[in-house]
């Protein structure tokens, strides 16, 4: 089982929908939790950290559920622009804070 | 501006031969990890440093070499040995007394293709 778990898509919406995103990790000791957007081709951005508290960011809402061990993301009023592969990610919380990533979530958002 | 370099972003590399991929930062970040990406999956860990002179396997080292000598540089070497190095290549790094929140920083990357 992979430690990060992701649905892989792709979700096709049209501009203006919400959608969202969910995600599952498997390993109780992470702490530190992420949505990173990756566009075609290149290297992934961060796009907000998640706090135990749900937070938001404009159009975007991140939720964290420690004992499900869930982490979403939710995109309202989908923009063209927010085409693109969101990464859930994790920090292993051992010496070396490596980023366990997830393989993805592909949104296509169409006029 | 600061920021990483990761160089060259496309390489081409015949069957036996090693190539060395490139990566400089200038944020003064203390921390500095190489991952692998394959297409439509996650990115998985190859090495990692945290100081000078000290580096550690990550989940998938085998075939790969690193080194680090200068805080700004962290090369990586895609041995005869990695049997299936057709990957994307991306550098990232972390300053080490940042908080975590503000995760890290990635290199542009290279494209390895073997031919």
């Amino acid at each position: 089982r992979k430690e990060v778990e992701q649905d892989p898509g792709p979700f096709n919406v049209p501009e203006g929908a919400t959608v969202a995103f969910n995600c599952t990790y498997s390993n109780s000791a992470s702490q530190s939790f992420f949505w990173y957007r990756q566009d075609c081709r290149k290297e992934p951005k961060l796009l907000m950290s998640v706090y135990s508290s749900g937070n938001e960011d404009g159009r975007f809402t991140a939720q964290l559920n420690r004992a499900s061990q869930y982490i979403s993301l939710l995109i309202r009023d989908s923009k063209l622009s927010d085409s693109a592969t969101y990464l859930c990610v994790v920090i292993r919380m051992d010496s070396s804070y490596k980023l366990i990533f997830g393989s993805g979530t592909r949104l296509l958002v169409r006029p | 501006d600061g920021g990483i370099t990761q160089s060259p972003k496309y390489l081409f590399r015949k069957e036996g031969q090693n190539v060395t991929l490139s990566c400089e930062q200038n944020l003064n970040h203390d921390a500095m990890y190489w991952y692998r990406q394959d297409p439509g999956q996650g990115l998985r860990l190859i090495y990692y440093s945290q100081i000078v002179n000290d580096f550690q396997k990550g989940d998938i080292a085998e075939g790969y070499s690193v080194s680090r000598e200068k805080k700004e540089s962290f090369p990586l070497t895609v041995t005869s040995a990695q049997k299936n190095p057709t990957a994307f290549y991306l550098c990232a790094t972390r300053k080490a007394d940042r908080g975590l929140r503000y995760g890290y920083t990635f290199g542009s990357g290279t494209r390895l293709t073997v031919v």
